[in-house]
Order: C-alpha cells, then structure tokens, then sequence
C-alpha cells in the first residue's frame, strides 16, 4: 500500500523557518517525481514545488522562490521542504504527493501538515 | 502564467448529471487532471490525462477536452459525490497549475 505521510508542521512566528518531511513507503521511491501543493484555510489548492526523481532538477512557484527548497533523500524514502523567511500568507496545509513525470498526474498525496505563520 | 478557470459552484439533485468545466486558453492541447476532496481529507485523483479513470474510481465519473474547455461529467450522481474538485494541467513556464476549485453541491 502506498503511503505518503507528512511531518513537521506547527506554530512559527513570521520570518521564521520550519523543515517539512514527507515520509514515503509502498513504492519505489526514487523513481518517483514528488511535489508539494498548499492549501489555505478555506482555500484551494496551490502548488508550491517540485523535484524530479533523482533530484537534479527542481522548481518552484513564484511565490516561494528563494524562500524554500525542496530536497529529497532517496535512501531514506524521504522529501523535504525547507521553508525560510516565513509569512503570514504561508499559513496553509502542506500535502507532498507524487507523480511519475513531469506533466503526469499527481497520484498519490499524503494526509497533509498544517503550518501556521503568526506572532 | 498559464490560468484555469472553474465555476466556484455546481449544484445538481441526486440521479441527475453534474458537469463542472475547467476553461484555459487553448487547454485542448494539455492533458487535463481532476481531483475530488472531501472536506478534512486529501486531494484523491478522479480522472487522468483528460478521459481515463484510477482504478477505484466509478464508470460514472468521465472526463473531456476540446479547444478552451475541459469537463468533468458525473453521472447518477450520488450524495457522496458532494466534494470539491480541482482542474490540473502542466505547463511549461508555470509548472502545476490548479484551477481554482468547484464546490459540488447535491441538493
């Protein structure tokens, strides 16, 4: 069964920095190209990053650019998000889910992490 | 940036037939993707690559995409159905692109 669970998320003040964790198990990993896409309380969805499979290649939205990155650990089975210089418009649900290539869909999604931005 | 446009909202009775589209400029020529979510729960994909359907996902749930419009067509809808779906496609310049979501409502 496959299973994308996420970590990491909580309460950090603005310009501050949180490490979100993706934990990934029931299929091979490193084959995979992984994303992570936001939600915003009562909002829709957003995409944020992506890494392709053996993590040479990344990008981001505009929006995140320069701010987070994205990293993957394929001997663990792990994703990362690395966020710096948080704001209050970052506070949203963190899902990582994957995708075989670029332009495939987005197959699987973990449960999702709720940060928060607010002093 | 590449721009997916839903109805925020589709309201349908029960045994009837939702239809809830996904405009962008010349979409014919992408692959579309949608996604149905639950409120509390995580994005599940419904339909792929504009018409096929995960395994798991019902015969009434089918997919299209011509010119500027992509749609997703729920048949015999049920009261389970009602959830939020999202239009997906890849683009060059802006990667993922989500639209912005439509509220189906079975009344």
């Amino acid at each position: 069964e496959v299973q994308l669970v996420e970590s990491g998320g909580g309460l950090v003040q603005p310009g501050g920095s949180l490490r979100l964790s993706c934990a990934a198990s029931g299929f091979t990993f490193s084959s995979y190209w992984m994303h992570w896409v936001r939600q915003a309380p009562g909002k829709g969805l957003v995409w944020v990053s992506r890494i392709n499979s053996d993590g040479s290649s990344t990008s981001y939205a505009d929006s995140v650019k320069g701010r987070f990155t994205i990293s993957r650990d394929n001997a663990k089975n792990t994703l990362y998000l690395q966020m710096n210089s948080l704001r209050a418009e970052d506070t949203a649900v963190y899902y990582c889910a994957s995708a075989h290539m670029t332009a495939a869909p987005l197959d699987y999604w973990g449960q999702g992490t709720l940060v928060t931005v607010s002093s | 940036s590449y721009v997916l446009t839903q109805p925020p909202s589709v309201s349908v009775a029960p045994g009837k037939t939702a239809r809830i589209t996904c405009g962008g400029n010349n979409i014919g020529s992408k692959s579309v993707h949608w996604y149905q979510q639950k409120p509390g729960q995580a994005p599940v994909l419904v339909i792929y690559y504009d018409s096929d359907r995960p395994s798991g996902i019902p015969e009434r749930f089918s997919g299209s995409n011509s010119g500027n419009t992509a749609t997703l067509t729920i048949s015999r809808v049920e009261a389970g159905d009602e959830a939020d779906y999202y239009c997906q496609v890849w683009d060059s310049s802006s990667d993922v692109v989500f639209g912005g979501g439509t509220k189906l409502t079975v009344l």
